[in-house]
């Protein structure tokens, strides 16, 4: 497999507790993006990465959210103290480099949380 | 306003047709443009960039219309499997921001 990885493809939990989301992005992608979708909504981007760094978060809804990065690979986007509402499906991108042109993003196959 | 806003259907068409779907985009400073498509329950996939000239790939065929701000997607001599929802895509110059269209749903009917 070549893709981008996410895991747990699936994960339930209690409303208040903390989850932390991974992503392994296709090898020697550098630009990494984090967005979810709710129940027929729309893409809505969360954050990315070039390299390890986050030169836009402006997507984070609230500062339970947090996503770090290292070894400019794998990231992991945490939410503490979840809410019902963060219930969605997390999408992870990867594209080969940031630059004039935008490189086309290859997503994994997304982290469904419930959030009981 | 939406900055990308996309027809949301849906589109339910016979097999064999001819079906195009349009997309506006709000900021002018937009340079990147793509479609997605996206199964039921399943991650996004590129379809295709989208380019000022215009492009063709096999049956799909996209236009970009700057003046407009429109952008195109035809599907020609449609297949079942072509059913999905097709999501427009914009980029902004100097933003690794892409800005998804909430998708447009399209049914091929046998």
């Amino acid at each position: 497999g070549a893709g981008v990885s996410q895991s747990p493809s699936n994960k339930v939990t209690e409303k208040g507790k903390d989850v932390e989301l991974r992503c392994d992005p296709i090898s020697g992608h550098t630009a990494l993006y984090w967005y979810r979708q709710s129940l027929g909504q729309g893409l809505e981007f969360l954050i990315y990465f070039q390299g390890n760094s986050a030169p836009d978060k402006s997507g984070l809804p609230s500062d339970r959210f947090s996503a770090e990065r290292t070894g400019g690979s794998v990231s992991t986007l945490t939410i503490q103290r979840t809410q019902q509402e963060d219930s969605a499906v997390y999408l992870c991108a990867s594209s080969p480099r940031t630059g004039y042109s935008n490189q086309p993003q290859h997503f994994g196959d997304g982290t469904r949380l419930s959030i009981l | 306003r939406k900055e990308v806003e996309q027809d949301p259907g849906p589109f339910n068409v016979p097999e064999g047709a001819t079906v195009a779907f349009n997309c506006t985009y709000s900021n002018s400073a937009s340079q990147s443009f793509f479609w997605y498509r996206q199964d039921c329950r399943k991650e996004p996939k590129l379809l295709m960039s989208v380019y000022s000239s215009g492009n063709e790939d096999g049956r799909f065929t996209a236009q970009l219309n700057r003046a407009s701000q429109y952008i195109s997607l035809l599907i020609r001599d449609s297949k079942l499997s072509d059913s999905a929802t097709y999501l427009c895509v914009v980029a902004h110059f100097g933003n690794e921001k892409l800005t998804f269209g909430t998708g447009t749903r399209l049914t091929i009917i046998p």
